[in-house]
C-alpha cells in the first residue's frame, strides 16, 4: 500500500533562517507531488506540484522554493524564513484526482 | 474559473443532531467532487467522493450526492458523534497535465455532548 511521510513534524525558525521540509512517498512510482500551505484558521493554498523528477511548477510567487530530486522525494525549502511563512505545510501525492496528505508540518517563524 | 463555495461555520452542534454543510462549485466540463476531513493537528484525509452527477459518495455515515443541475455536493450526516468534531473541506478536480484539486474554505464543525 502506499504511504506519504513528511518531516519535521514541527519547527520554531527565527525570521532570516533557513527551512527544509522534506516528503517522500512509498508504494508508487511517478507520481504528481504537491506542497500546500493552511494558514492559521484559512483554506488551503497550493505553493507547488510536481509531475516529475526535476519538473516543478510553482502556483504563487513567494520566497519558498521546491526540489524533486528523486521520483518520491519532495523538498520545500527557503533561504530566510519571512514572519508570514508561518503555517501548517502538507505534503500530498494524487491518483485519478484524489490527493493523499502527509501529517503536515507546523512551522512558525519568530 | 473553477471554484468551491462553502458555509465556512463553525457549526456547532449536539451529539446526535442533523449536519448538513452546503457546497456549490463553478467548473467546466465535468469535474470530480470530493469531501476531505481534518482532525484537529493532521492531514487532510479523503471522505468521500463522486465523479460523475447522481453519483452518491458515502462513508462513515456521511453522504454527499453529486447535483450538476444546481451545482451541488452538500454534505450530511444523520445523527453526528463528537469525534466527528472537525474542518470538511469541499474540492473539486480536474484533470489537467497534473490534478488540479480546488478547495473550499473549509467549515469547521464541533460537536458536544
Amino acid at each position: 500500500s502506499q504511504t506519504i511521510h513528511q518531516w519535521p513534524a514541527t519547527l520554531v525558525q527565527p525570521v532570516g533562517s533557513p527551512l527544509s521540509l522534506e516528503c517522500t512517498v512509498e508504494g508508487t512510482s511517478n507520481p504528481n507531488l504537491y506542497w500546500y500551505r493552511q494558514a492559521a484558521g484559512r483554506g488551503l493554498q497550493l505553493l507547488f506540484y510536481s509531475v516529475g523528477i526535476g519538473q516543478i511548477s510553482s502556483e504563487v510567487p513567494q520566497n519558498l522554493s521546491a526540489s524533486r530530486p528523486q521520483d518520491r522525494q519532495f523538498i520545500l525549502s527557503s533561504k530566510k524564513l519571512l514572519l508570514s511563512d508561518s503555517g501548517f505545510y502538507l505534503c500530498a501525492w494524487s491518483f485519478t484526482g484524489e490527493l493523499f496528505f502527509g501529517e503536515g508540518s507546523r512551522l512558525t517563524v519568530l | 474559473g473553477n471554484s468551491v463555495t462553502q458555509m465556512e461555520g463553525p457549526v456547532t452542534l449536539s451529539e446526535e443532531a442533523f449536519l448538513t454543510i452546503n457546497c456549490t462549485y463553478t467548473a467546466t466540463g465535468y469535474p470530480s467532487l470530493f469531501w476531505y476531513v481534518q482532525y484537529p493537528g493532521e492531514g487532510l484525509q479523503l471522505l468521500l467522493k463522486a465523479t460523475k452527477a447522481d453519483d452518491k459518495g458515502s462513508n462513515k455515515g456521511f453522504e454527499a450526492t453529486y447535483r450538476k443541475e444546481t451545482t451541488s455536493f452538500h454534505l450530511e450526516k444523520g445523527s453526528v458523534q463528537v469525534s466527528d468534531s472537525a474542518v470538511y473541506f469541499c474540492a473539486l478536480s480536474k484533470k489537467t497535465s497534473y490534478d488540479k484539486v480546488i478547495f473550499g474554505p473549509g467549515t469547521s464543525l464541533s460537536v458536544i455532548p
